[in-house]
């Protein structure tokens, strides 16, 4: 079993449309992030949960939603797509030691 | 503010060669440090880390790490590199809380033949 997997793993569309990326954890933790790695590999935080609620989000436009059913998902959810929104999304677990476990990454075009 | 500098875009050794990839954080506390290791399409895993006590913390695949204070760096050795080494490696911190994690902008390490 993936410990932590999203789902799309490639995404590609087109300027305006929304989309979705969903992650799902079966390790128990109770915080949840969503990552971007834009082309020159810099990784910045978007959003934290802890236990579906929103504890972190880095000033991130508000086309960005994240949501969180529950303590095993995190979901994000990108309105009116725009070409600066590609990039590797990725999703990551904390058990609240610091180390971080994560998805295997999905990547998002916007032609 | 937390925040993480890693000097060396990138980086190219011979293989059998030994490796040192540097990180500086700037923090105010003791932080949480960390390296990970990012292979090409792959998503990021966990080399080793350092919450406190011995400064020298080893981590998997023979990569070590040394925690100095003084001079605010955390890092990364190993002492012979394999091929199989390649790929792009980051460094981070946590804040002591354990929820936000700030990561470098990575160093790409090349291996020669």
């Amino acid at each position: 079993d993936t410990a932590v997997s999203q789902t799309p793993k490639y995404l590609v569309t087109q300027m305006g449309n929304d989309k979705s990326i969903k992650c799902e954890q079966n390790l128990g933790h109770d915080t949840m992030y969503w990552y971007k790695q834009d082309s020159k590999k810099f990784l910045k935080i978007m959003f934290s949960y802890n236990n579906k609620e929103l504890i972190i989000n880095e000033t991130v436009p508000n086309r960005f939603s994240p949501k969180s059913p529950d303590k095993a998902h995190l979901n994000l959810h990108i309105n009116s797509l725009e070409l600066g929104d590609s990039a590797v999304y990725f999703c990551a677990t904390t058990a609240n030691t610091g180390e971080l476990f994560f998805g295997e990454g999905s990547r998002l075009t916007v032609l | 503010a937390q925040s993480v500098t890693q000097p060396d875009i990138h980086i190219t050794v011979s293989e059998g060669a030994s490796l040192e990839l540097r990180c500086n954080y700037s923090y105010g506390a003791t932080p949480y440090l960390f390296w990970y290791v990012q292979s090409p399409g792959q998503g990021l895993q966990l080399l080793l880390k350092y919450f406190s006590g011995d400064t020298l913390v080893q981590g998997i695949k023979g990569f070590e790490a040394e925690f100095k204070r003084s001079q605010s760096s955390f890092n990364l050795r190993k002492p012979s590199v394999h091929w199989s080494d390649a790929a792009e490696y980051f460094c981070a911190v946590t804040n002591t809380g354990g929820f936000k994690t700030i990561f470098g902008a990575g160093t790409r390490l090349f291996v020669k033949a």
